[in-house]
């Protein structure tokens, strides 16, 4: 089983929609969560860290449920430049591989005028 | 400052043949890390440097050697290239103490 799971859509929303993204992770013990973004052929860079009472910012909010190891994001109001492939991160932060993440195979989200 | 930066950013090979891949950081992070990135696959971890002097495998190291060279530059060596490698490389790295970790733009890998 992998240790990050993600629909990998795609997601094809207009400008000023409202739309959510889920994954689940496999290790209950996971340590911290993580929410990357990655433009065409670009590298992956940090949207937000995911905390376990939620966290809001701007347009993007995350949530984390420990019980059923879920991960969401919701985008509200779309812009185009939301378009991107947002991966799922996870730390299962075990020991020796402190530090070492895992990532989802990403969902892609494409936002049209 | 420029981050993480990668050379070379293509490269084509021919079965067999060898190539490394250089990453260097210049914000004094003590973690290093090779990714490699497959469509439908995700990135899947090769090789991480927790600090200079150490390497450990990661989820998928076959067919790949590295080398920590020093703090900041961290490289990925494949000695004998196969068509299963073609893919896209990321390097990263990480601060101590905190968890994002920050990539260089990626090698763009083709082997025939």
């Amino acid at each position: 089983r992998k240790e990050v799971e993600q629909d990998p859509g795609p997601f094809n929303v207009p400008e000023g929609a409202t739309v959510a993204f889920n994954c689940t992770y496999s290790n209950s013990a996971s340590q911290s969560f993580f929410w990357y973004r990655q433009d065409c052929r670009k590298e992956p860079k940090l949207l937000m860290s995911v905390y376990s009472s939620g966290n809001e910012d701007g347009r993007f909010t995350a949530q984390l449920n420990r019980a059923s190891q879920y991960i969401s994001l919701l985008i509200r109001d779309s812009k185009l430049s939301d378009s991107a492939t947002y991966l799922c991160v996870v730390n299962p932060g075990r020991g020796s591989t402190l530090g070492r993440l895992y990532f989802g195979r990403g969902t892609q989200l494409t936002v049209w005028p | 400052n420029a981050g993480v930066t990668q050379t070379p950013k293509f490269q084509v090979l021919k079965t067999g043949q060898s190539m490394t891949l250089q990453c260097a950081q210049d914000m004094n992070h003590n973690s290093m890390y090779w990714y490699r990135q497959d469509p439908g696959m995700g990135l899947r971890l090769i090789y991480y440097s927790a600090s200079e002097g150490t390497t450990d495998k990661g989820e998928v190291p076959n067919g790949y050697n590295v080398s920590r060279l020093n703090k900041r530059e961290f490289s990925l060596r494949l000695e004998s290239a196969a068509p299963s490698q073609t893919s896209v490389y990321f390097c990263a790295s990480r601060r101590q103490g905190q968890e994002t970790q920050y990539f260089g733009p990626g090698t763009r890998l083709l082997v025939l």
